[in-house]
């Protein structure tokens, strides 16, 4: 148990909708990545928030937008959905500690779009 | 984007036997981590690994963070069924916040 949770679990939207993803962070944490993970891939980077604050981009479209709360849960939006869009979304939970970061996974959300 | 290369692809093993997997990158990393993921649910951090030569252990895994800084491994000794799933490795650089993710080991037991 991480105590990241992400929600929802699953969620099926039609392409050129908009769909929101939410994500409360471990206790203590004060930073939350967001990555995307296509069916039999490894998780690749969206962004970071710190503060509240964009913190480091992956290659991704401006069509996916986030936003970090002060209690530092988080929010993925993506708008103008794409078949491709369909994957798992993962949330994760970190701090820095001395000598390095750990990032703790939530469950994730599984998008599909049609 | 940075690109780890995570070997072998999948492993089909007998119960009780060791496992070894490594994963190597063309850049260096300050910050190795080692995930296991159960299909449709997210990673869970298995080991952290944060100095060049780092050897650390969680019960029957092990882990190293390669001297140069640019490879780690992963061992299970004496593999047991809930070992099953996909097993990731991710670095991290000094000079980025995200963690690049390898392609995944998939590890199968056999009872």
């Amino acid at each position: 148990e991480t105590g990241v949770t992400q929600s929802p679990t699953h969620l099926i939207k039609t392409r050129g909708q908009q769909v929101t993803l939410r994500c409360s962070s471990q206790s203590g944490h004060n930073t939350v990545s967001w990555y995307q993970q296509a069916l039999g891939q490894g998780p690749q980077f969206i962004f970071q928030y710190y503060r509240e604050e964009e913190n480091g981009r992956g290659n991704f479209p401006p069509r996916f937008s986030g936003l970090q709360f002060p209690n530092y849960s988080s929010e993925l939006n993506v708008n103008a959905l794409e078949l491709d869009d369909s994957a798992l979304y993962l949330c994760a939970s970190s701090t820095y500690l001395t000598g390095g970061t750990e990032a703790f996974f939530g469950q994730g959300t599984r998008l599909t779009v049609v | 984007g940075q690109q780890l290369n995570q070997s072998p692809q999948s492993m089909f093993i007998q119960e009780g036997e060791d496992v070894s997997m490594n994963c190597t990158s063309s850049s260096i990393f300050n910050t190795w981590l080692w995930y296991k993921q159960d299909p449709g649910e997210g990673p869970v951090l298995l080991i952290a690994l944060y100095k060049a030569g780092e050897l650390t252990s969680n019960g029957r895994l092990t882990a190293q963070f390669g001297i140069t800084r640019k490879d780690s491994f992963l061992n299970i000794s004496a593999s047991i069924p809930s070992d099953v799933g996909i097993y990731f490795c991710a670095g991290q650089s000094d000079t980025g916040n995200q963690f690049y993710f390898g392609t995944g080991t998939s590890l199968t037991v056999i009872p």
